[in-house]
């Protein structure tokens, strides 16, 4: 099993619409979460970070934490072509060092 | 604030010289910097841990004798890329843990390619 796993996609939406990305984790101590988006050729950048379970809101971005099911989402309301990206699930790995690793990303592409 | 720098962003290379790479925090101190490599349509895979002041940790299947890190000071370190090769084309990124950031702060990216 994957460390951290991902849908790779593509997965294409119209412009509007919500875009779900999800995202499972393999070590059940893990307690940081975060959601970056990459665009191609570029670095990635924080776009949500969440640490409870629940839901995290920060504008037209929702992040959903299940620590008991090992699981993470990424929501995105009224989806932009801007929006099209990769979008990349990282853990901390607590017992670990503090390592943050990635998944394999998905790759969103927004259709007007 | 909580930048770090990555330089050089892009660098050509012959096959079998050294390339290093830097990675400088230029608003705080970090004690600690990840170094990424990906390839081409693949996610970030962590090589090493640098630690300020001691040895860095390296992954498995990582060679240590080839990819050098220094982590000297609180604010810089590096990854030299020794006899690279081809296969040793990609995109590197290092990244930090600012206190002061409720994430993981990346570098720019460094785009290597070894001809």
């Amino acid at each position: 099993q994957k460390e951290v796993e991902q849908n790779s996609g593509p997965l294409s939406v119209p412009e509007g619409a919500i875009a779900s990305l999800n995202c499972t984790y393999s070590d059940r101590g893990s307690q940081s979460f975060f959601w970056y988006r990459q665009y191609s050729g570029k670095s990635p950048e924080l776009i949500m970070s969440i640490y409870s379970n629940g839901d995290k809101e920060d504008g037209r971005f929702t992040a959903q934490l299940n620590k008991a099911s090992q699981y993470v989402s990424l929501l995105i309301r009224d989806s932009q072509p801007s929006d099209s990206a990769t979008y990349l699930c990282a853990v901390n790995f607590y017992n670990q060092g503090g390592k943050l690793i990635f998944g394999q990303g998905t790759e969103l592409s927004v259709k007007p | 604030g909580a930048v770090v720098s990555q330089h050089p962003s892009r660098v050509i290379c012959k096959s079998g010289t050294s390339v290093k790479i830097e990675c400088r925090s230029l608003d705080f101190q970090a004690t600690t910097m990840f170094w990424y490599r990906q390839f081409p349509k693949q996610s970030l895979m962590l090589m090493a841990t640098s630690n300020e002041g001691s040895k860095a940790t390296y992954e498995q299947g990582v060679e240590k004798d080839k990819f050098l890190i220094n982590h000297a000071s609180l604010t810089l370190s590096t990854l030299t890329v020794t006899s690279a090769h081809p296969e040793d084309s990609s995109f590197y990124i290092c990244s930090a843990r600012p206190k002061e950031v409720g994430g993981y702060t990346f570098g720019s990216g460094t785009r290597l390619t070894v001809v």
